[in-house]
């Protein structure tokens, strides 16, 4: 199985302040389609997970800009550019190639 | 607006059956790929598996921890995807999502709890 290995695994964070989710993977996730598939959630308190980004980079329907992915490979990261109160939750990578699908342990960011 | 919408969950004792159900709506259901996942009390997420559209054989393929004992299968005039599991055990214990799939969740219903205990 492919392990997703995510850093840290908790944040706190000031609100304005940004913040950085590693997320590393025991496989390759580029695809014979020439795309690389990494998916980002986020799961907020008593919620169901909801799609961030897809494919590395791409953010899901209303999704903020303020938001981002990159990577490539094996290593990939989220940004947060200025964090605020309602990005408290569990942050997830996986990937939706390999099967089965994995996740990463999840990133719990709390406010300051 | 795509909704997902689960059900069936409930108390249900080792070794018994229970089936959910996902009822789709807002999107085109005979086209799209659909998935399980679960997440136990205070743990994080799994996979459980998915059914292809019939466009791509309507094929199935599982988690190792249920292959055998769970299937997914989907009634496309309905919008319906369905999870059957059988010979549950307590580590099957979960809150069950359903989701669109697409070499990506997109979609994700609100989850219905499935609890195995005597």
């Amino acid at each position: 199985d492919v392990v997703m290995t995510q850093t840290p695994l908790s944040l706190s964070v000031t609100p304005g302040q940004p913040a950085s989710i590693s997320c590393k993977s025991s496989q390759s996730l580029l695809y014979s389609d020439g795309k690389t598939y990494l998916c980002w959630y986020l799961q907020k308190p008593g919620q169901s997970p909801q799609l961030l980004i897809y494919e590395v980079s791409s953010r899901f329907s209303g999704v903020p800009d303020r938001f981002s992915g990159s990577g490539s490979g094996t290593d990939f990261t989220l940004k947060i550019s200025r964090v605020e109160a309602e990005d408290v939750g569990v942050y997830y990578c996986m990937q939706p190639i390999h099967l089965p699908y994995t996740f990463g342990q999840g990133t719990k960011l709390e406010i300051k | 607006e795509v909704q997902l919408v689960e059900s069936g969950g409930g108390l249900v004792q080792p070794g018994r059956s229970l089936r959910l159900s996902c009822t789709a709506s807002g999107f085109t259901f005979g086209d799209s790929s659909m998935s399980w996942f679960r997440q136990a009390p205070g743990k994080g997420l799994d996979w459980v598996g998915f059914v292809r559209s019939k466009a791509y054989g309507g094929t199935t393929e599982y988690a190792a921890s249920v292959k055998g004992r769970f299937t997914i299968s989907r009634d496309d005039s309905k919008s319906i995807a369905y999870l059957q599991m059988n010979s549950l055990k307590t580590e099957d214990t979960a809150v069950y999502y359903c989701t669109r799939t697409q070499r990506r969740a997109d979609y994700w219903g609100q989850g219905t709890l499935v609890t195995v205990s005597s």
